[in-house]
């Protein structure tokens, strides 16, 4: 199994709703990352875990909150979102330490 | 300046055509990867280069560390290859990717 599996595909909130984006992997992967990527823009780096322990939060605001209850699943908790966060997360995985990324297919987010 | 930067911005190419997209960076790395992404989200890592030259089918990747330059070429083009193929690099300082703006690529039949 080589896959990143996201969910949900597609996701529509309002600005005070809670929801949750789910990552998964199966690989054996100890590191794993949240990119948050706009329209026609290059992925940024949200997050990164490390053995299940967060090791780069790259200034994010806090309405996002990660979470790695596991070595093989990564959560992004969302919470008062704003309208500019409508946008393409994605999930990766690698080996700790490993070049090779593994991208999951994403989560289109639109905040109403 | 961005540090990496790749061109062209947007490329056309009818079905057959040989295709480069280039990729400018101005830092040392310890690694540099192409990406395709296509309509829907998916990113999958094509190649990812230290030396030389890698292929892979139609793919073939360069790599001319002197000149901090990389190239991404396609052969025998087809319509299936269509997408927004970004150039990412690691410094060799850093423990982040640092992205190209992306190379929007459509081959029409």
């Amino acid at each position: 199994d080589t896959e990143v599996t996201q969910t949900p595909k597609h996701l529509v909130m309002g600005m005070t709703n809670k929801k949750s984006l789910k990552c998964e992997q199966h690989m054996g992967h100890r590191a794993m990352y949240w990119y948050k990527q706009k329209a026609k823009k290059p992925p940024e780096l949200m997050f990164v875990y490390s053995y299940e322990k967060l090791s780069i939060n790259e200034s994010v605001p806090s309405r996002f909150s990660p979470e790695c209850p596991n070595s093989s699943l990564l959560n992004l908790h969302l919470h008062a979102l704003q309208p500019e966060d409508s946008a393409l997360y994605l999930c990766a995985s690698s080996q700790v330490g490993s070049e090779k990324l593994f991208f999951g297919s994403g989560t289109q987010l639109s905040v109403l | 300046k961005n540090e990496v930067e790749q061109s062209p911005q947007n490329l056309t190419a009818q079905e057959g055509e040989f295709i480069t997209i280039n990729c400018s960076y101005s830092v040392g790395i310890s690694a540099l990867h192409w990406l395709q992404q296509h309509p829907g989200g998916g990113i999958v890592s094509l190649f990812m280069l230290s030396s030389g030259k890698k292929k892979h089918g139609r793919l073939i990747a360069t790599i001319n560390i002197q000149e901090k330059h990389s190239s991404l070429h396609i052969t025998a083009s087809h319509p299936r290859d269509s997408a927004v193929y970004i150039c990412a690099v690691r410094e060799t300082s850093g423990s982040r990717l640092t992205f190209g703006e992306g190379t929007q690529l459509t081959v029409n039949p």
